[in-house]
């Protein structure tokens, strides 16, 4: 058990929908990661916050957005679901921004 | 932007048998890790390791950062082993985390 906490484990919708995905951080982490792994993209960088405020932007599409709440908590909107949005959602945290990251177990999204 | 390049792309080992695999990373890194994402698809910390070598049990890994590189020994292989073993880096400069595309490992009993 890594620390980091995620939820929904599992989470399946329609096609244009909006859902939102929840990751806790590890006691005392300051930054948080959002990754999605998809069959035939790999394990992509979205997004990263440090002490709530946005760090850096993967290849985060227009439709998806996430922010890191004073309680370090971060949540990842994803918006006008399409059926190339199923994939395995991972969020990760680390102390400060260089450091060792540790990941929560995903949320699994599958849209139909 | 860096380019992480992991090979080989899979391997098959007899239980017992050791291993190497490598990460090539195509610029300045101020991180790297060595996960293992195991069957249920749990990402799992081997190594933080920007450089130099660490050991951890029957794994060990070094990192080049001079020479753009880090290898993963797998030593006395078991069928625990199997799965997908990633390298992440973090490049100088920035702040975004490449993976590589990953090495697919089978361990045969």
């Amino acid at each position: 058990d890594s620390g980091v906490t995620q939820t929904p484990k599992h989470l399946i919708t329609a096609t244009g929908q909006r859902v939102t995905l929840r990751c806790s951080p590890r006691s005392g982490d300051l930054s948080v990661y959002w990754y999605q792994q998809s069959l035939d993209q790999g394990l992509q960088f979205l997004i990263q916050y440090y002490n709530g405020e946005e760090r850096a932007k993967g290849n985060i599409l227009e439709r998806f957005s996430a922010q890191q709440f004073p309680d370090l908590h971060s949540e990842l909107n994803l918006s006008s679901l399409e059926l190339g949005d199923s994939a395995l959602y991972f969020c990760a945290s680390s102390v400060e921004i260089y450091n060792e990251q540790f990941f929560g177990p995903g949320t699994r999204l599958t849209v139909l | 932007g860096i380019q992480v390049e992991q090979s080989p792309p899979d391997l098959i080992l007899q239980e017992g048998a050791n291993s190497t695999l490598r990460c090539n990373f195509s610029d300045s890194v101020n991180n790297l890790q060595w996960f293992h994402q195991n069957p249920w698809g749990q990402l799992i910390n081997l190594f933080y390791i920007p450089s130099g070598t660490k050991q951890n049990g029957r794994l060990s890994a070094t990192t080049v950062a001079t020479e753009r590189y880090s290898l993963l020994y797998i030593s006395s292989s078991q069928t625990t082993d199997s799965g997908v073993y990633f390298c992440a880096v973090g490049n100088t400069g920035g702040f975004k985390t490449i993976f590589g595309a990953g090495t697919r490992l089978f361990v045969k009993a």
